[in-house]
């Protein structure tokens, strides 16, 4: 198995809500990303979990929470978000952060914030 | 950190070799070179690495020269499904996370 899903595929919110985005992988990778992704732009990085510990990018606003319950789940939690965190959230997943370079891709999320 | 520079878009026939070169002149040793390959609402795919001379599997050729200043990726008889958004990373993994950067990337089209 060398997939990697993410739920749900599309999600709309207010700016009021709360929601999470859901990321699994079974390939046994032991380091786990999320991206963010607007139109016609590259991916940036938000979040790294190695060993299921959090590697923090101090440029994320706090409305973005991420979680990592086990080795293989990694959750992304939303909070008072604002129009412009519309895009495409992406998750990934790497054998270990000694392979940070060969990640393997998520389907992501197309969250649009109302 | 090492930034890297591609052409914004490029256009070829089904058929074609297809050449995309990635430039990144101030490269650090330890640094390897990465190309992914993403379609349209999708997560990039991870397509070739490779950190000098020439490295092939079978989707794709990654060729560097010996300055290591730039690469090509090079694909073999493209067909319709290769348009695509091509992505060039350079970077080594005990630097950590903060220069996984991924540039504009390529945009190639391929037509019939």
């Amino acid at each position: 198995d060398t997939e990697v899903t993410q739920t749900p595929k599309h999600l709309v919110m207010g700016m009021t809500n709360k929601k999470s985005l859901k990321c699994e992988q079974h390939m046994g990778h032991r380091a786990m990303y999320w991206y963010k992704q607007k139109a016609k732009k590259p991916p940036e990085l938000m979040f790294v979990y190695s060993y299921e510990k959090l590697s923090i990018n101090e440029s994320v606003p706090s409305r973005f929470s991420p979680e990592c319950p086990n080795s293989s789940l990694l959750n992304l939690h939303l909070h008072a978000l604002q129009p412009e965190d519309s895009a495409l959230y992406l998750c990934a997943s790497s054998q270990d952060p000694r392979y940070i370079y060969e990640q393997y891709f998520g389907p992501g999320t197309r969250l649009t914030v109302t | 950190l090492a930034k890297t520079t591609q052409p914004i878009s490029m256009d070829s026939y089904e058929g074609q070799e297809v050449n995309i070169t990635c430039s990144h002149n101030n490269i650090a040793t330890n640094d390897y070179i990465t190309w992914y390959q993403q379609f349209p609402s999708q997560g990039p795919r991870f397509i070739i690495q490779g950190y000098k001379t020439k490295v092939t599997n079978e989707v794709a050729s990654l060729f560097i020269p010996a300055d290591r200043k730039s690469s090509t990726l090079s694909l073999p008889r493209v067909s319709l499904s290769d348009t695509a958004v091509y992505y060039c990373l350079v970077g080594e993994a005990d630097t950590g996370f903060q220069k996984l950067v991924f540039g504009t990337g390529t945009r190639l089209l391929v037509s019939p």
